[in-house]
């Protein structure tokens, strides 16, 4: 059974600190990793898609890394905001399938 | 501007009934996504559709149905809800290729007492 898993599960940080948390994919048959940002009572949506060895992408003070040969991704927010507190998920893309696997997400709360 | 719509946001039923949750988008998409949303679980794929009457089963698939009639509407049918299909509904889309990002729709909050 293909598993994504994301941790910590919750996270707690004080605005303007940084921070970073990890989803570990299966090595096998990698095609793309996403990720996305899912503030309460909103829909998912996308913050990067990756999908070569290796690639950094950034979007404002967000950024993820991604390494396909051992199989996990971090995501980093630098100087983090009240509007970053949002559960954030990964789903792993196994060849050129369509679907994602879901990990379960980090919630992230940032307190002012 | 290009969306993906869901409807109704909200439902009550009772068990035993049949429920059809609506899925529109027009970003002329070929792929199309159920999932289901569950506390403790991330999302979960119910079925999906490649393009005009294609449609599989996810991870979740028993006690649904969808059908793919025209490129803009995935419907899902419950056929006997059950309280276990208690859940939050999320309809998405997206581009061919696994590469291409999910655009997900509002979502429909399902009861079934």
């Amino acid at each position: 059974i293909l598993n994504v898993e994301q941790s910590p599960q919750s996270l707690h940080v004080q605005e303007g600190d940084s921070t970073n948390f990890t989803c570990s994919f299966p090595s096998s048959n990698f095609y793309a990793l996403h990720w996305y940002r899912w503030e309460t009572a909103k829909s998912p949506e996308a913050l990067f898609v990756m999908t070569l060895n290796g690639d950094e992408k950034k979007k404002g003070r967000i950024s993820a890394t991604l390494n396909t040969k051992e199989g996990y991704s971090y995501l980093y927010i630098k100087g983090s905001q009240p509007e970053d507190s949002a559960t954030y998920l990964c789903a792993f893309g196994m060849d050129s399938n369509y679907q994602l696997i879901w990990g379960a997400g980090t919630k992230l709360i940032i307190k002012p | 501007d290009a969306e993906i719509t869901q409807s109704p946001r909200h439902k009550i039923t009772e068990t035993g009934r049949q429920v059809t949750l609506a899925c529109h988008q027009t970003w002329n998409h070929n792929n199309m996504f159920w999932y289901r949303q569950d506390l403790g679980h991330g999302l979960r794929l119910i079925h999906y559709s490649y393009g005009v009457q294609d449609t599989n089963k996810g991870e979740v698939s028993d006690g649904y149905s969808v059908s793919r009639s025209n490129t803009e509407d995935l419907p899902l049918t419950l056929e006997s809800a059950a309280s276990s299909q208690t859940s939050v509904y999320f309809c998405a889309s997206s581009g061919r290729g696994g590469y291409n990002e999910q655009f997900f729709g509002p979502g429909t909050r399902l009861t079934v007492l």
